[in-house]
């Protein structure tokens, strides 16, 4: 059973960089064909994608977030993380590591999700 | 690439069955057999519950089912369950590279 969990700050002051590591276990984050993701949620909104990485480190940012936003991976240590600069109020979400299977096109398995809000 | 299109709200009594549409474009819902549904409780990380349009993954009741017409995904949940209210979102394959887009979710209740 593949589980993912996210670490990192809690509170991020405006201005500043986000910064998130997910922690892969039960399975090897070099093997099949996976892209390790990263998606946020808003409080009280909806999902939006932030991009993902395949383990030999070809990535997709959206690009609404993709002049700000850095994904990358460590296969020794079975991580991938999440930089996302210039942080504003708006940027406050849960933020969710995942597994997404490239050709079916679905996340099969989610971190739990961790709260950063942006705030002085 | 705009979010896919979903109600805010649909409800129904325990034992009914309630349907939530997700509507794209030919880009996406209508250009591809990809859309899946997730689904969500509070303060919880989504669960899928189909992909490929109508596929189940192991362990989701049949209680849920998928279907697509055109440019418009649809979710139908049969024998509501106080255990399926919750948040429903879609997702559509669009193209270029895996990038796939969400819809923006319908919060199901059961009365």
């Amino acid at each position: 059973q593949v589980q993912l969990q996210e670490s990192g700050p809690g509170l991020v002051k405006p201005s500043q960089t986000l910064s998130l590591t997910c922690t892969v276990s039960g399975g090897s984050i070099s093997s099949g064909d996976y892209y390790w993701s990263w998606i946020r949620q808003p409080p009280g909104k909806g999902l939006e994608w932030i991009g993902y990485i395949s383990y030999r480190g070809s990535t997709y940012y959206n690009p609404s977030l993709k002049s700000r936003v850095t994904i990358s991976v460590d296969p020794s240590e079975n991580q991938f993380s999440l930089k996302l600069s210039s942080v504003t109020a708006a940027d406050t979400a849960v933020y969710f590591c995942a597994r997404y299977v490239g050709p079916l096109v679905i996340i099969d398995y989610w971190g739990q999700g961790t709260l950063v809000t942006v705030s002085s | 690439q705009s979010a896919l299109t979903q109600p805010p709200s649909a409800s129904g009594s325990p034992g009914q069955s309630v349907t939530i549409s997700c509507t794209g474009t030919s880009s996406d819902v209508g250009g591809y057999n990809y859309v899946s549904w997730y689904q969500q409780h509070p303060g919880k990380a989504p669960k899928l519950m189909i992909y490929e349009v109508s596929k189940r993954p192991s362990g989701v009741p049949d209680r849920f089912s998928g279907s697509q017409s055109g440019n418009t995904a649809s979710l139908t949940v049969s024998g509501l369950q106080a255990e399926d209210e919750a948040d429903y979102y879609c997702s559509s394959y669009a193209g270029n590279n895996y990038f796939s887009v969400f819809g923006t979710g319908t919060k199901v209740t059961v009365l």
